[in-house]
């Protein structure tokens, strides 16, 4: 069936380091692909998303690209800072029923 | 996009209780759903809920336990009954948003409430 799978992490970066969380991905088909935020005692807030195969999401300096060869929808982020501290999740959508698979989630530490 | 907002923000309960979780939308929207994210953990959904019809429950999720309500395109509720310990979580609504009329939409985004925590003591 379908799945997301995300690194664990947590990942603890120095201030404007670059970041990647990798997210790989099973599904039928070719859905649109999401990357959620948590920050800390919030609800999830979608970061950015791409809807077909070579589309790049990017939003607040974060970019992920779709690529259907690799089933791969990795974040990177050139620069962090510490507000980017925080919970990612890398999500995709179940054809059938709008529902959303969510990856596990990976804890973002920045350090000043 | 929506807004979504929830209550309480948060609430500390006897196990034993009941607490029944408010989610109000600025838009009128299809499908509701609501979430459980335990310490630490990523999202599990508890139900779809459509308005005019019974919440579909996921797989280890009941309606004795977490009752639904969806009286109408901007309102849902979620009731944690009979609380113990173990229910003590994040519960999260979120709504689905669609750039197009298809079912399934070809490209639909969730957005998500900001959570109620609940601790169960």
């Amino acid at each position: 069936g379908d799945s997301v799978t995300q690194m664990e992490g947590p990942v603890t970066l120095s201030e404007e380091a670059f970041l990647t969380i990798n997210c790989t991905y099973t599904a039928t088909g070719y859905p649109s692909l999401f990357w959620y935020v948590q920050y800390p005692g919030e609800g999830l807030q979608l970061l950015l998303k791409a809807t077909k195969a070579d589309d790049k999401g990017s939003n607040k300096g974060f970019e992920a690209t779709y690529r259907k060869e690799t089933t791969s929808f990795h974040l990177e982020k050139g620069s962090v800072q510490v507000s980017d501290s925080a919970v990612y999740f890398c999500a995709l959508p179940m054809n059938r029923d709008d529902k959303i698979i969510f990856g596990k989630g990976t804890r973002l530490h920045i350090l000043p | 996009s929506a807004v979504i907002s929830q209550k309480p923000s948060r609430d500390i309960c006897q196990r034993g209780t009941s607490l029944t979780i408010q989610c109000q939308v600025d838009s009128q929207v299809t499908m509701m759903f609501w979430y459980r994210q335990q310490p630490g953990q990523s999202l599990t959904l508890i139900a779809t809920a459509n308005q005019g019809s019974e919440a579909t429950y996921e797989s280890g999720f009941v309606i004795d336990k977490f009752p639904i309500s969806r009286p109408n395109l901007t309102f849902s509720t979620l009731t944690v009954s009979n609380m113990s310990p173990e229910d003590s979580s994040i519960y999260l609504c979120s709504v689905l948003w669609t750039s197009g009329n298809h079912f399934p939409s070809q490209n639909p985004e969730q957005y998500f409430g900001p959570g109620t925590r609940l601790t169960v003591t």
